[in-house]
């Protein structure tokens, strides 16, 4: 069975700090995606990271692809309250889509 | 561009009645359609998945069916919900099961 841990599971923190979400694995992924979900609403694709040691960054956040494709990071850079939301990792592996748990992110003004 | 409908937003169902959730894709043809159950603040349980008109795939044992008439249209189906179908269905659109492009969901509760 294929997994992918999110941690941490839930973060609060105050405006303007810097804060990293991480996916992990033991399964190597083909490309890994990044998704923010608003409560009541259907997840929004951020970004995808294809190859190994990639770095996107989209405004003050700024996604790494692991070396071995195995795992990802998400890096906020002084976090505003927009930020809140449910950010979900979700990785291709054998032609299946392989979701994390999610990380719950309150910013707080 | 491609758009994603699912209706309704949001549906409160005695125990023991039927159900059935729509959800058409528009601005793509042949797509794989997803069905999700999402728990509060949690991950995403993939219930089925389809890639064509009437081919279901069913990840986990349960109270609910898929059915898909046509290509650009998925429906999620109870006989008889339990109290346990309650939650939070997502349809999803995707191509060769890469990225998943997400409707507005449904909040289901049954009481």
């Amino acid at each position: 069975t294929q997994l992918l841990e999110q941690s941490p599971q839930f973060l609060s923190i105050q405006e303007g700090e810097n804060l990293t979400v991480y996916c992990n694995s033991s399964s190597v992924f083909s490309s890994l995606q990044w998704y923010r979900q608003e409560p009541g609403e259907g997840p929004v694709l951020l970004v995808t990271v294809v190859t190994g040691g990639e770095v996107k960054k989209l405004k003050r956040l700024t996604f790494q692809f692991g070396d071995a494709r195995k795992d990802s990071s998400l890096h906020i850079t002084a976090a505003q309250p927009g930020d809140t939301g449910l950010y979900l990792c979700a990785g291709v592996a054998n032609y299946q889509l392989i979701w994390g748990a999610g990380t719950k992110l309150i910013i707080k003004p | 561009s491609q758009t994603i409908h699912q209706w309704p937003a949001t549906l409160v169902q005695p125990v023991g009645s039927p159900l059935s959730l729509e959800c058409t894709v528009e601005g793509t043809s042949n797509p794989n359609l997803y069905w999700y159950r999402q728990a509060a603040g949690r991950g995403l349980q993939l219930l089925f998945y389809s890639v064509g008109i009437g081919q279901i795939s069913s990840e986990v044992p349960q109270n609910l069916s898929a059915s898909r008439p046509q290509d650009r249209q998925f429906i999620l189906s109870s006989k008889k919900l339990l109290l346990s179908d309650s939650g939070f269905y997502l349809c999803a659109w995707g191509k060769m099961n890469t990225e998943a492009f997400f409707g507005q969901g449904t909040r289901l509760t049954v009481v």
